[in-house]
């Protein structure tokens, strides 16, 4: 049973507007999330992450909320870039235990 | 340039055979991974290890084989008794295991079973 879910694979925004990532999760323990991004035959490069006792946190174009009680968190990419197109993977870890990662959504952004 | 190096970029491997893949990290992590990805799918985790000289399994254990003799270094064996190796193999580190912290990653390594 998928932990961590990501129920869109797929999203395509066009150059300039929001592009918005969203992410699931069910278990409770979960208390540090993190969003990646993977270009292909690539690495994942880490983007920005979030503490569970927070409910948001801001990097430049990036800003990522976290809605604890809907087990929920996003990622907000603003403004969309044509760079910006890759596969996001959403991760979240217990205290004391591995990553859990999502299966990805792949953004596109149209110029 | 601090950094996690995966090598080779590229492997292929006759079925049978063993083949071990090399990641080398300088970022002075306490903590590494290796995980698989196959297309159109998300990571899992092969092996993990929290500190030197300790490593343990995963998810997707079975077929592979790790060691950590050094805080800097965490290769992988992909054995004969893996099924279905061809994968792309992804090697992480992280400056600790399990508190507050994010996982980087190295560029990958392809395994194509010929």
């Amino acid at each position: 049973d998928q932990q961590v879910k990501q129920n869109s694979p797929s999203l395509s925004v066009q150059e300039g507007r929001i592009s918005i990532l969203n992410c699931d999760y069910t278990n409770s323990m979960f208390d540090y999330f993190l969003w990646y991004k993977k270009y292909p035959a690539e690495g994942p490069t880490f983007l920005i992450s979030i503490s569970s006792i927070k409910d948001k946190n801001e990097d430049g174009r990036f800003t990522v909320f976290l809605n604890k009680s809907a087990k929920h968190l996003s990622l907000h990419i603003v403004p969309s870039q044509p760079g910006d197109s890759a596969v996001y993977f959403c991760a979240a870890t217990p205290y004391g235990q591995n990553f859990v990662f999502g299966p990805g959504t792949r953004l596109s952004v149209l110029p | 340039d601090g950094g996690i190096t995966q090598s080779p970029k590229y492997l292929f491997r006759k079925e049978g055979q063993n083949v071990t893949l090399s990641c080398e990290q300088n970022l002075n992590h306490d903590a590494m991974y290796w995980y698989r990805q196959d297309p159109g799918q998300g990571l899992r985790l092969i092996y993990y290890s929290q500190i030197v000289n300790d490593f343990q399994k995963g998810d997707i254990a079975e077929g592979y084989s790790v060691s950590r003799e050094k805080k800097e270094s965490f290769p992988l064996t992909v054995t004969s008794a893996q099924k279905n190796p061809t994968a792309f193999y992804l090697c992480a580190s992280s400056i600790r295991f399990g508190r507050n912290t994010e996982a980087f990653f190295g560029q990958g390594t392809r395994l194509t079973v010929v």
